[in-house]
């Protein structure tokens, strides 16, 4: 598939805001995902963006999208020890059968 | 509760027995899929099945069969697993296909760990 790119680590404080970012490659994915996925478990979807969209907040959640830079963001706010997990963004492939996952972003949250 | 379930959640084998993974969901979802998820190269589809009886290969297929004999079921079988099939394995379902151009997010298992020696 093609390459979904993300930088591998992040480290935050509690209490302050994260955000990670992806960049991605097929200008005509119309959905894009985040999913968190926490140790032992399966990946969970965290909120989504319709690719006509610049913003759309939920919560603590914002997410970013720069359709000219093929660039997305996840911004959590006030993030929580229990935020620590591993985040995936995601694309639809050319294909339309399957997502393109990032290689995912560990968020460590510490107090 | 709407679920994807896969079993086991855990499996240590040895290189060439024969072996299942089972999926089902209970959302009546028509998409089916397998990714497995490796250290340094993320999650990589396996095989999808767009409804009953209608399966293909995803990225790396070798090494895998899948059927869909019904909806709700969706097995994993490796004939003879090597060790280069030790991985995470995870199954999905969704309404319709990712990029049918509807919101149809994947919902996960939560994964089966396999170990071939």
């Amino acid at each position: 598939g093609e390459d979904v790119e993300q930088s591998l680590f992040l480290s935050v404080r509690e209490g302050d805001s994260s955000v990670i970012n992806c960049t991605y490659t097929d200008s005509s994915s119309t959905y894009l995902y985040w999913y968190k996925q926490e140790p032992g478990a399966g990946l969970q979807l965290l909120t989504y963006i319709f690719s006509n969209m610049d913003m759309k907040q939920d919560q603590r959640l914002t997410v970013l999208l720069n359709k000219k830079d093929k660039h997305l963001s996840l911004r959590i706010a006030d993030t929580q020890t229990g935020d620590s997990a591993i985040y995936f963004c995601a694309e639809s492939d050319k294909s339309g059968y399957a997502l393109n996952f990032g290689k995912g972003t560990s968020l460590l949250v510490t107090p | 509760e709407a679920q994807v379930t896969q079993n086991p959640r855990y499996l240590i084998t040895v290189t060439g027995k024969k072996l299942t993974v089972t999926c089902s969901q209970n959302m009546n979802h028509e998409y089916m899929s397998w990714y497995r998820q490796d250290p340094g190269l993320g999650l990589r589809q396996i095989y999808y099945s767009m409804n009953v009886e209608v399966t293909d290969k995803g990225d790396v297929p070798e090494g895998y069969k899948v059927s869909r004999k019904e909806k709700r079921n969706f097995p994993l079988i490796l004939e003879s697993p090597s060790p280069n099939q030790t991985s995470l394995y995870f199954c999905a379902s969704s309404l319709g296909p990712p990029g049918a151009g509807r919101n149809s997010p994947l919902h996960f298992g939560n994964g089966t760990r396999l170990t071939v020696t």
